[in-house]
């Protein structure tokens, strides 16, 4: 099993521009999970879905969209990117939503807006 | 204010030394509490869980102690290997998943 990967490891972005980090997992969990990591705070929730075509928002959801129409992809769209934007960006999935399930994470994506 | 704290922010200790994290947290009430090591350019990976009836649970040279009462976690690092550099960051579940921000552990030979 490849476990959670995701494209790009990194990319560069101009103020504005638009792209799509993708995620999938061969694992076949329910839960997927998009979060960002900035120095010196926690890990914060973007967006999550508890399975095939159902997301909802997390903490930090404002200037991303998410999809979810298999249950192996769930892709994070940067509408109009914006230097606040710049972040390491990970995906996540486990069995189920609630906090027994163990998540396991990709190996993020780093992304940096000029 | 983040409701779970960790300190140090940063640690350098010598191979072969033990060292310990501490994890305080103010969430209310806890299904259970997570390590997770991150190293760098990768994801977490979990290390321990413990749930609120536990106080402690071991994987191999780490063992994670829970004071429910206290709200206070720590990992224990025994024995301390090249490879254990990295982050350890604490995760608390209540409903959702409260994120610490990270103990950045350097092992030096």
């Amino acid at each position: 099993n490849a476990g959670v990967t995701q494209t790009p490891k990194f990319q560069v972005l101009k103020t504005g521009q638009s792209m799509t980090l993708q995620c999938a997992q061969d694992m076949n969990h329910e839960y997927m999970s998009w979060y960002r990591q900035d120095p010196g705070m926690g890990l914060r929730l973007i967006h999550y879905s508890v399975g095939a075509g159902i997301t909802d928002q997390g903490e930090v959801p404002n200037g991303y969209n998410v999809s979810r129409s298999t249950t192996e992809d769930f892709p994070l769209r940067l509408l109009s990117a914006a230097p606040s934007q710049t972040s390491v960006y990970f995906c996540a999935s486990s069995y189920g939503a609630g906090a027994s399930n163990e998540q396991f994470f990709g190996p993020g994506t780093r992304l940096t807006v000029l | 204010k983040n409701q779970v704290e960790q300190s140090p922010q940063s640690l350098i200790i010598l191979e072969g030394k033990n060292c310990t994290l501490q994890c305080n947290y103010t969430v209310s009430p806890f299904s259970n509490l997570r390590w997770y090591k991150q190293d760098t350019g990768r994801g977490p990976v979990s290390l321990t869980i413990m749930t609120f009836s536990e106080n402690t649970k071991s994987n191999g040279r780490y063992t994670a102690t829970l004071d429910a009462d206290t709200k206070q976690s720590s990992l224990h690092i025994t024995a301390s290997q090249l490879s254990d550099s990295a982050s350890y960051i604490c995760v608390v579940s209540a409903g959702d998943m409260r994120f610490g921000a990270g103990t950045r552990l350097t092992v030096k030979p």
